[in-house]
């Protein structure tokens, strides 16, 4: 068990770039959650997925936002024509099971900063 | 709709005093609480949780959460805080499909 990896740790981009995020989770964990951290604040939850179902998006989520999942395991994070306010953590999480908060844990990675110029 | 707020901000506390950290919630449904803590260039890690049962919950490096449903409350505490707990502490909730944080409060010791 290695945790959850997040790749890059950093990318510094120009306004208008597509950027991707990779994340791998904890081997066998079937949930893969996305969050977006700023400055001073909490994670807000942008999407998860149940194996390679996206289940919820929150409205944070705009157009130029999409994320995958297609076999189930690793995920990716693409956001297109990037603009400032994309600046920002992005943190992957993962976890086991059908319901956060019984039996289970979500287990963060160290996170995507993504500095947008 | 499920939500936590955090009362403080920030909380200096000098080391080997105790330390509170609030967080009210609010849910329509079960509650499951959690506390994790964010370490400089870390992720996020889990100190505790509240799923059900007895209403104060011990977690890791001597941590501790009361749950107070008619106060609708989760406070951490640690009676004696080391150098090292120099932390961002974010408070959560679970709807079972995802978590919801609080803005977070950073806790700074001093020597």
């Amino acid at each position: 068990d290695t945790g959850v990896s997040q790749n890059p740790r950093h990318k510094i981009t120009k306004r208008g770039q597509n950027v991707t995020f990779r994340c791998d989770p904890i081997s066998e964990h079937n949930r893969l959650y996305w969050y977006r951290q700023t400055l001073g604040q909490g994670p807000e939850f942008l999407t998860y997925f149940q194996n390679e179902a996206q289940l919820e998006k929150s409205r944070l989520l705009s157009d130029r936002f999409s994320a995958e999942r297609p076999k189930g395991s690793f995920s990716t994070l693409e956001i297109q024509r990037t603009e400032q306010g994309d600046s920002a953590m992005y943190l992957c999480a993962s976890s086991n099971g059908k319901a956060l908060g019984m039996n289970t844990e979500a287990f963060f990675g160290q996170g995507t900063r993504l500095t947008v110029v | 709709a499920q939500s936590v707020t955090q009362l403080d901000s920030q909380v200096p506390v000098f080391e080997e005093a105790p330390v509170e950290l609030r967080c009210n919630y609010s849910s329509s449904v079960s509650v499951y609480l959690f506390w994790y803590v964010q370490y400089p260039n870390q992720g996020l890690q889990l100190l505790l949780k509240y799923l059900s049962g007895s209403t104060l919950v011990k977690g890791i490096n001597g941590f501790e959460a009361e749950f107070n449903k008619s106060q609708t409350s989760f406070h951490l505490r640690k009676p004696s805080v080391h150098i090292s707990d120099t932390a961002e502490y974010f408070c959560a909730v679970s709807d079972l499909a995802k978590l919801s944080f609080g803005a977070g409060t950073t806790v700074t010791v001093r020597a």
